[in-house]
């Protein structure tokens, strides 16, 4: 089958750093996203990785081990703004490269 | 470049009807995406079109159905409306291709059933 587990609500303070964790169980893997969606608005994309190790993106970063279907988000310097869900989906190869999405990571930013 | 637009934004119905939501993609992509999304439950995948096909298909009912036209812009259909119906619906685009991967999401239908 297949499965993706995150945490559902995370706390964290202005100015620190947050990792937002995403397991996976799927056959056919093709790479992880990470999208971020602020409340009342559409995702927007922040990162995919399809080989292991950490992709760095300013503030952001998203890391990949595909031997033990696991993928974090780095989050640092936080901001008020970054205050968001924050959804991981993984493509798969088999299905016409479907995405299958978690149910996505609540993140509160405390000043 | 003009980004995923969808209308109606809002919409209420009662059960029993049905409703048509519409999304035109970025110009150039030629895959649309439809998602249900409500509280707690993340992104459900409704289904896939790509060059007027239905590529890929969650699970969800017969109720729910789509079609793509000519110029990428698509449809989705729900007849027989259900109070769970309630949620947003979601499309995202993409140039589809294997070596793209970013889907581009539209602001959604606000879909409330009473």
């Amino acid at each position: 089958g297949q499965n993706i587990d995150q945490p559902t609500e995370m706390t964290a303070t202005e100015g620190a750093i947050v990792q937002i964790n995403c397991t996976y169980q799927t056959s056919g893997f093709n790479g992880l996203f990470w999208y971020q969606q602020h409340a009342g608005e559409a995702p927007t994309f922040l990162s995919y990785n399809v080989l292991d190790g950490l992709e760095e993106k300013g503030r952001f970063s998203s890391f990949l081990s595909r031997s033990k279907g696991y993928s974090y988000l780095l989050l640092k310097e936080l901001q008020m703004k970054d205050s968001a869900s924050y959804l991981c989906a993984v493509r798969k190869r088999d299905s016409n490269y479907q995405l299958i999405w978690g149910a996505g990571t609540k993140l509160i930013i405390k000043p | 470049k003009a980004g995923v637009t969808q209308t109606p934004r809002y919409l209420i119905k009662t059960r029993g009807q049905q409703v048509t939501l519409s999304c035109s993609p970025i110009s150039g992509h030629r895959s649309v995406s439809w998602y249900q999304q409500t509280p707690g439950q993340g992104l459900q995948f409704l289904f896939e079109y790509f060059s007027e096909t239905q590529r890929n298909k969650g699970n969800f009912p017969g109720r729910f159905s789509g079609r793509q036209f000519s110029n990428s812009r698509s449809e989705m259909n729900v007849s027989t409306l259900e109070l769970g119906d309630s949620a947003l619906y979601l499309c995202a685009s993409s140039l589809a291709s294997t070596n793209s991967y970013e889907q581009y999401f539209g602001p959604g239908t606000r879909l409330t059933v009473t």
